[in-house]
């Protein structure tokens, strides 16, 4: 059964940092990627990041471009937990962040329960 | 920058069909879009009900269905059920990244 679980959200400050992860189970990092989505309060869904590895262990990455240069998705070395790397945070950043598992370059088909961040002073 | 646009909210009868689009600010949506549709109800993940245009996930009934219809992509559900009353999202694959809708708050009445 195909899970994936968000953890490491909080509150951090303007400018901090925080290392999100999402653990998965059911499926194969070598052969599905994750997107990761967020949510601020009370608004829609905001598509974040993508990435996807290959069985060389390369990887495809892109992310929206508010998080461009700030942002950065890696895989731990256990490969099947992702983290992203989430700096100079703003108050725009608050949000539930979901990971979701790639439906093979189709788009989203299983998500996790995600988890909050919020940046505040 | 890329708009994708739906229709803020709507309503369908218990039992009767409703259809909701999904489009691009400028141009047309196509399966080359890769159209998905997701339902979010308050305080819950979202859920996954169509990708790749019209592949619904695992555990979807039949009652929700996608497709193109002119340039939007379509959410059509039949039989529409009390507990269908949710957010739907819809999201598209625009050059090389998402973007997603603004959702459609949907009222089963």
């Amino acid at each position: 059964q195909v899970q994936l679980v968000e953890s490491g959200g909080g509150v951090v400050q303007p400018g901090g940092s925080l290392r999100l992860s999402c653990a998965a189970s059911g499926f194969s990092f070598s052969y599905y990627g994750v997107h990761w989505v967020r949510q601020a309060p009370g608004k829609g869904l905001e598509w974040v990041a993508f990435i996807r590895y290959d069985e060389n262990d390369g990887y495809y990455v892109d992310y929206v471009d508010s998080v461009k240069g700030r942002f950065t998705i890696s895989r731990d070395t256990s490969r099947t937990t992702l983290h992203l790397q989430m700096n100079s945070l703003r108050g725009e950043d608050t949000a539930v962040y979901y990971c979701a598992k790639d439906a093979g370059f189709y788009g989203m088909d299983v998500w996790g329960q995600g988890t909050t961040v919020t940046v505040s002073s | 920058q890329t708009v994708v646009t739906q229709e803020p909210s709507f309503s369908v009868s218990p039992g009767g069909t409703v259809t909701l689009t999904c489009g691009l600010s400028s141009g047309s949506v196509s399966t080359t879009s890769y159209p998905n549709w997701f339902q979010q109800t308050p305080g819950q993940a979202p859920r996954t009900l169509i990708y790749n245009t019209n592949t619904r996930s695992s555990g979807v009934p039949d009652r929700f269905s996608g497709s193109i219809l002119g340039n939007k992509a379509a959410l059509t559900i039949t039989g529409a059920q009390a507990d269908d009353e949710s957010d739907y999202y819809c999201v598209l694959h625009v050059s090389g990244m998402w973007v997603f809708g603004g959702g459609t708050k949907l009222t089963v009445l």
